[in-house]
């Protein structure tokens, strides 16, 4: 079975303040693949970013930056010079390969305060 | 635009009734999903649907039901049966069935028995 933790269950910053929500996750599959969902006050969830377990490389996008891990199993999520609009809920999921089903862990409530 | 979207928004009802959220996606996905949300508990699976006709429990089926008639609707009944239902539901589709397809999710609705 998979697990995905999100020990993190709410994190409290001050705008501009670099933040990192951490992922760590369990599968005993070769093939994965790791998602990163936003879910604003508005409650629809947004897709961020996926990875797949054979692609360890580090993404970067304006602001926002991944680092995976096999070695640790974490899939961590930075946000650099955060701002007011980043206050979300956070969510990490892993689907294991053959199947269609994630498993979501719990959620990061950031809140970034002006 | 193409998206999903849920109705109603918000939704009260009495204990012993039974209710229907409705969710609809023109994006032409062929899977979709009822996820609950429940403060600190993240996502869990309640039904999914892969093709019309055809559905599976997820983790929280007891005290649901859904039917996929067309493959633009999956509308979600809570019974009477269902202990506690007050909270949030989120639809969410995705393309037909490949782990690396990330979910797409409608704005919920937030249920409320009284």
């Amino acid at each position: 079975a998979q697990k995905v933790t999100q020990a993190q269950t709410e994190i409290s910053v001050v705008e501009k303040e670099d933040v990192t929500l951490d992922c760590v996750y369990e599968t005993r599959d070769t093939t994965y693949y790791l998602f990163w969902y936003k879910q604003p006050p508005s409650g629809e969830l947004v897709f961020l970013i996926r990875r797949n377990s054979f692609d360890e490389q580090n993404e970067i996008s304006g602001r926002y930056s991944w680092n995976f891990q096999k070695s640790t199993s974490s899939f961590n999520f930075t946000i650099t010079a955060s701002q007011v609009v980043d206050s979300a809920v956070y969510f990490c999921a892993l689907i294991k390969g053959g199947s269609y089903i994630p498993t979501f862990g719990r959620g990061t409530s950031l809140i970034v305060h002006p | 635009d193409g998206g999903i979207t849920q109705s109603p928004k918000y939704l009260f009802r009495k204990e012993g009734q039974n209710v229907t959220l409705s969710c609809e996606q023109n994006l032409n996905h062929d899977a979709m999903y009822w996820y609950r949300q429940d403060p600190g508990q993240g996502l869990r699976l309640i039904y999914y649907s892969q093709i019309v006709n055809d559905f599976q429990k997820g983790d929280i089926a007891e005290g649901y039901s859904v039917s996929r008639e067309k493959k633009e609707s999956f509308p979600l009944t809570v019974t009477s049966a269902q202990k506690n239902p007050t909270a949030f539901y989120l639809c969410a589709s995705s393309k037909a069935s490949g782990s690396y397809n990330e979910q797409f999710f409608g704005p919920g609705t937030r249920l409320t028995v009284l």
